[in-house]
């Protein structure tokens, strides 16, 4: 299985800011994504980080508001921009992998509050 | 639409055997994913399942009718760890690795 790391693990913000969120996969992945699990609900792609490219986002989320950048195969970052409470959720980093089947990992997720 | 739909809430005994069901709508299909989520964690992959039938897995079995839309989880000997929320997810149209997933199912395991 792959390991997958994302700092910060949670963080409390003030409304108006903006915080970044790091993953690193320790394998090289074709395809990574963001997803959102806001409280007590399942998850929700927010975007496809495509290397070398622009994100690809789902419907409802915008670049504007959630830039990312991925400059290789092993690393992405995901921005919560203008941050409102609205925001406040978990943020997840995913992987998929193919090496042997198909297998899509998670990071641990970054807790977010928005004050 | 795309639509999946698991029981909210379970509940077993351990030791017992419980199965957690779930249906799909979706605009394509390649396959169909089962993980464990306990409070405060990340999900956890159980299992893959892209052709007809039961693929097992130790204590955890994934069973997929693509004809019904159908799938189910099934966890045999249960523990009390295994209280834990049960995500199916689905890859829909395309190669794009999107997972769409289901609300969960919450399964408390009594002793």
């Amino acid at each position: 299985s792959a390991v997958i790391s994302q700092k910060p693990s949670r963080d409390i913000c003030q409304r108006g800011t903006s915080l970044t969120i790091q993953c690193q996969v320790d394998s090289q992945v074709t395809m990574m994504f963001w997803y959102r699990q806001q409280p007590g609900q399942s998850l929700t792609l927010i975007a496809t980080a495509n290397q070398g490219s622009e994100a690809t986002y789902e419907s409802g989320f915008v670049i504007d508001k959630f830039p990312i950048s991925r400059p290789n195969l092993t690393f992405s970052t995901l921005t919560v921009s203008n941050m409102s409470p609205e925001d406040s959720s978990i943020y997840l980093c995913s992987s998929l992998h193919t090496v042997s089947g198909r297998e899509q990992f998670f990071g641990p997720g970054t807790r977010l509050t928005v004050l | 639409g795309q639509n999946i739909d698991q029981p909210t809430e379970m509940t077993a005994t351990e030791g017992a055997i419980v199965q957690i069901n779930c249906t799909y709508q979706t605009s394509g299909f390649n396959g169909l994913f089962w993980y464990q989520q306990h409070a405060g964690e990340a999900p956890t992959f159980l299992s893959y399942n892209v052709l007809d039938g039961l693929e097992e897995k130790g204590r955890f079995s994934s069973f997929l009718s693509r004809s019904k839309g159908y799938s189910y989880l099934l966890l045999k000997e249960l523990q009390m760890k295994d209280s834990a929320s049960y995500l199916c997810a689905v890859y829909g149209s395309g190669n794009t690795g999107k997972l769409i997933f289901g609300q969960g199912t919450t399964l408390q395991v009594k002793p």
